[in-house]
């Protein structure tokens, strides 16, 4: 199983300012017959099921705000927030849909400090 | 409305069985992967089990491979989770989820449903 890793587990962003989240692949998520990363990333808030950010590590998903950001590639990953607002307030899952079985990470729990 | 609804979700005891239903609406459902993802109590997110687009492919987590069985029925546009000899352990929300492109076996899971409780507990 590909395991996912995210750090830091959470942290507190005063608003306005970027908040960055990372996730680590235990093996690379890159695919090069289609110079791929499979890696997506996924906001919960309370009570709420996971909402799409951002997949192929780095495409945004339509409607999402472009504070939001993704980089990375192989087993390397980041989500940016480039200025935290008060609805970002959530839980941020990375996910792997290279192999199988699909793992996601732990999540960060992002609040606002 | 693109959505997915999920149903079926309940009390019961360990040992027992419960069918989950996903239904979807808003996109041409036969085109597409799904997944059921389930969230325990104040957990993370675990991938519990996969159907292909046209129902020839089923994957599931190992701790439920034998007891879950996923199917679809692509004229009624429902996905099924059949929950067998129930644990404690299975205990969580039961999401289903869309991949996010056709005839896609691996890919991201573009659109969830509200997500249905199953608890089991004597």
């Amino acid at each position: 199983d590909i395991v996912m890793t995210q750090s830091p587990d959470s942290l507190a962003v005063s608003l306005g300012e970027r908040a960055t989240i990372t996730c680590k692949s235990s093996q690379s998520v890159f695919y090069s017959s289609n110079n791929k990363n499979y890696l997506a990333w996924y906001q919960q808030k309370p009570g709420h099921p996971p909402n799409l950010l951002i997949y192929w590590a780095s495409t945004r998903e339509s409607g999402v705000p472009d504070r939001f950001s993704g980089s990375g590639s192989g087993t390397d990953f980041t989500l940016t927030i480039s200025s935290l607002q008060a609805e970002d307030v959530a839980v941020y899952y990375c996910q792997q849909y290279y192999g199988i079985p699909w793992t996601f990470g732990q999540g960060t729990k992002v609040e606002i400090k | 409305q693109v959505q997915l609804v999920e149903s079926g979700g309940g009390v019961v005891q360990p040992g027992e069985s419960l069918r989950l239903s996903c239904a979807a609406s808003g996109f041409t459902f036969s085109g597409y992967a799904m997944h059921w993802v389930r969230q325990a109590p104040g957990k993370g997110l675990e991938w519990v089990s996969f159907i292909g687009d046209e129902e020839r492919s089923t994957l599931y987590v190992d701790s439920v491979e034998g007891r879950f069985i996923i199917s679809r029925d692509n004229s009624k546009n429902t996905v099924y989770l059949q929950m067998n000899s129930l644990r404690p352990e299975d205990t969580a929300v039961y999401y289903c989820a869309k991949v996010g492109e056709v005839r896609t076996t691996m890919g991201y899971f573009d659109l969830w449903g509200q997500g249905t409780l199953v608890t089991v507990s004597s």
